[in-house]
C-alpha cells in the first residue's frame, strides 16, 4: 500500500515553454501532498504544500507564479513549472500524506533538464 | 523548531559488515521519527518509523532503529550489509502539526564488494 506515481519521469523542454508534472496517490486518498526539489547529492528542500481543494502554501523563496500547484482531488495534484529556464533544471520528487498521520510517502521523482 | 543531524555524509562498508548511521535530533518533546533511503535516480522509500513505545524499531530489508531519548538520537543498523543497500539514507522528523518534514543531509552508503 502507499503508492505514489510521478509522471513523467523525465522531461526534456526548451527555454520558455512550461512543464506539467503529475503526482497520484494510487491506492489512498492524499489530504495534503508536497512538493520537493533536489539538487546532486543534496538533500530534499521543501517547495510548496498544499491541500485539496485549497490554495498551495509556497515556502520563502520559492515563487508562487513559476511554480504553479493544483491539487484538485484526492488522488491527484499537479506541478507546472512556467516559462521554465535551465535553472529550473533539477529532480522534482511529490508526497503525499493521509489524513491524520504523519507518514509522507514520496514519487519516484521527475527528472526535468531545460536547455 | 525542530532539526534533524547526520554527522557522516560518506560511509563505505563491506558486504556482509554491520552498518550503523548515525542521527541526531532537536526537538522539543517526543518526536516521531523516520528514516527513508534514496537509490540513485528514484524517490525516497521509507524504511520504518518511531511513534511511541518500543525504543527498538524493525523495518523493511533487515533494517532496524533504536530511539534513544537521553543521547537524542535514532541511529539506523543492520546486521549484515548487502550490496543493494547502497544509497542515500535520510532521517526526518515531522513538525507538531505533522504537515512538513525536516531532514538531515543524508549519508551515502557505498558497499564494497
Amino acid at each position: 500500500g502507499a503508492v505514489v506515481s510521478q509522471h513523467p519521469s523525465w522531461v526534456i523542454c526548451k527555454s520558455g515553454t512550461s512543464v506539467k508534472i503529475e503526482c497520484r496517490s494510487l491506492d489512498f486518498q492524499a489530504t495534503t501532498m508536497f512538493w520537493y526539489r533536489q539538487f546532486p547529492k543534496q538533500s530534499l528542500m521543501l517547495m510548496a504544500t498544499s491541500n485539496e481543494g485549497s490554495k498551495a502554501t509556497y515556502e520563502q523563496g520559492v515563487e508562487k507564479d513559476k511554480f504553479l500547484i493544483n491539487h484538485a482531488s484526492l488522488t491527484l495534484s499537479t506541478l507546472t513549472v512556467t516559462s521554465a529556464h535551465p535553472e529550473d533544471s533539477s529532480f522534482y520528487i511529490c508526497s503525499a500524506q493521509g489524513q491524520g498521520t504523519y507518514e509522507q510517502y514520496f514519487g519516484p521523482g521527475t527528472r526535468l533538464t531545460v536547455t | 523548531a525542530q532539526s534533524v543531524t547526520q554527522p557522516d555524509i560518506h560511509i563505505t562498508v563491506s558486504e556482509g559488515a554491520s552498518l550503523e548511521l548515525r542521527c541526531n535530533y532537536s526537538y522539543g518533546a517526543t518526536p516521531y521519527l523516520f528514516w527513508y533511503v534514496q537509490s540513485p535516480g528514484q524517490g525516497l522509500q521509507l524504511l520504518l518509523k518511531y511513534f511511541s513505545g518500543d525504543t527498538l524499531v524493525q523495518g523493511i530489508k533487515g533494517f532496524e532503529a533504536e530511539f534513544k531519548r537521553s543521547q537524542s538520537s535514532f541511529n539506523l543498523r543492520k546486521p549484515s550489509v548487502h550490496w543493494s543497500d547502497a544509497a542515500e539514507y535520510f532521517c526526518a522528523v515531522p513538525n507538531n502539526a505533522g504537515n512538513m518534514l525536516t531532514f538531515g543531509g543524508g549519508t551515502r552508503l557505498m558497499v564494497k564488494p
